[in-house]
């Protein structure tokens, strides 16, 4: 089955970095990719949509400049945060659909998840 | 917008004995529907949909979803629960199903504790 690879799978670092996820499909190819963010307890909020060799689309609410978005190849987005601070200490989980198929059987398909990241910003 | 709810943070059952988790969706036009099941600090892995067709859909691990479009629900089901089903699981509907690229949105999840 379609695999999403993510990593690293755990971050701890100092308030003040700049911290770099990476999100590949392994197995097939996708021009666009989501990025999630989810606290303890709660739902999955959509960030952003990477989009292969455009800019992403952002989510009201989510600064640009503070979540940098990369997606350079038809297999890999990342997804920087900048200056980071313990408030965006969370869950962050990119998403990838097989673009390879056709925009009506794209649709109807899954949204494939890497495993996550979680960020701890001391 | 698209939307769905899920209406209960969480739901217990004993094992051996039949699970529903609830589902319902606010769509504009017809609904794309998934349900996905997340473990602890895991991502999320897919269980089931509903594009079109039969309502009643099987898919991973025994579950089974039906989808009833005059009570705009969506809600996932098991006959015989197992303690490894205890997990946290969401509804999804795709926004705009009609364009390619665009993302799933989620409802705010359910617990279930299945104890043995």
């Amino acid at each position: 089955g379609a695999v999403v690879s993510q990593h690293p799978s755990w971050v701890i670092c100092k308030s003040g970095t700049s911290v770099k996820i990476e999100c590949r499909s392994l197995d097939f190819q996708a021009t666009t990719m989501f990025w999630y963010r989810q606290f303890p307890k709660q739902s999955l909020m959509l960030m952003a949509t990477s989009n292969e060799g455009s800019k992403a689309t952002y989510e009201q609410g989510v600064e640009k400049d503070k979540f940098l978005i990369n997606h350079a190849s038809l297999t890999l987005s990342t997804l920087t945060v900048t200056s980071a601070h313990p408030e965006d200490s969370s869950f962050y989980i990119c998403s990838a659909r097989d673009s390879s198929l056709s925009w009506g059987r794209e649709a109807s398909q899954p949204q494939h998840f890497g495993d996550g990241t979680r960020l701890s910003i001391l | 917008a698209q939307s769905v709810a899920q209406p209960e943070d969480q739901v217990n059952v004993a094992e051996g004995n039949p699970l529903t988790v609830k589902c319902t969706y606010s769509v504009s036009g017809n609904p794309y529907l998934f349900w996905y099941v997340q473990y602890p600090n895991r991502g999320l892995q897919f269980l089931l949909k509903y594009i079109t067709g039969d309502n009643l859909v099987k898919g991973s691990y025994g579950f089974e979803a039906e989808f009833n479009k005059s009570q705009t629900s969506f809600h996932l089901k098991k006959p015989s629960a197992l303690v490894s089903d205890s997990a946290l699981y969401f509804c999804a509907v795709r926004d705009i199903p009609s364009e390619a690229g665009t993302a799933l949105i989620f409802g705010k999840g359910t617990t279930l504790s299945v104890s043995s």
